[in-house]
């Protein structure tokens, strides 16, 4: 079984409206957890960690659902700009982070 | 404020060649990590350092080696190039054991031919 699973699209959304991802891990001794945007041809850069409580960065919600072992990323009032590839990181235990294949988003205008 | 920095940017070899990839990072972090993307793969870890002085293998290492050569240089070399290294190679860092997440360099392009 993968480490982090992630639905990989494409999602294609209007400008304006709100989409959510998944995205389910295997060890549920996993402590860290984060999303991070890649754009075609780019590096992956941070997009905002998850906390157990739970986060928002403006448009933004993180959610952590540790009982069904999964993690969430909500985006509100998509902007054309927010078209990328969205991957979920897991951090089980020392240094090495899991990543997920990402899931790829369009926003139309 | 430079972040992450990995040269080259691009690379064509042909098989059996060698080359290695620099990165360095000013940051201050103590963890140091070389990834690999293919198509429909995802980021695979090929080696980390968690510290300098320390390296550790990853999901795929075989075909590298690394060097942490002080706390913000990690090296990643290719002996003995194969076309099934035909990827893109990103270096990271962090500060430590999960905290913050990865800061990645711009990649570097690799065809091996």
């Amino acid at each position: 079984r993968k480490e982090v699973e992630q639905d990989p699209g494409p999602f294609n959304v209007p400008e304006g409206a709100t989409v959510a991802f998944n995205c389910t891990y295997s060890n549920s001794a996993s402590q860290s957890f984060f999303w991070y945007r890649q754009d075609c041809r780019k590096e992956p850069k941070l997009l905002m960690s998850v906390y157990s409580s739970g986060n928002e960065d403006g448009r933004f919600t993180a959610q952590l659902n540790r009982a069904s072992q999964y993690i969430s990323l909500l985006i509100r009032d998509s902007k054309l700009s927010d078209s990328a590839t969205y991957l979920c990181v897991v951090n089980p235990t020392g240094n090495q982070f899991y990543f997920g294949t990402g899931t790829s988003l369009t926003v139309i205008p | 404020n430079a972040g992450v920095t990995q040269t080259p940017k691009f690379q064509v070899l042909k098989t059996g060649q060698s080359m290695t990839l620099q990165c360095a990072q000013d940051m201050n972090h103590n963890s140091m990590y070389w990834y690999r993307q293919d198509p429909g793969m995802g980021l695979r870890l090929i080696y980390y350092s968690a510290s300098e002085g320390t390296t550790d293998k990853g999901e795929v290492p075989n075909g590298y080696n690394v060097s942490r050569l002080n706390k913000r240089e990690f090296s990643l070399r290719l002996e003995s190039a194969a076309p099934s290294q035909t990827s893109v190679y990103f270096c990271a860092s962090s500060y430590s054991r999960g905290r913050g997440g990865e800061y990645f360099g711009a990649g570097t392009r690799l065809s091996v031919l």
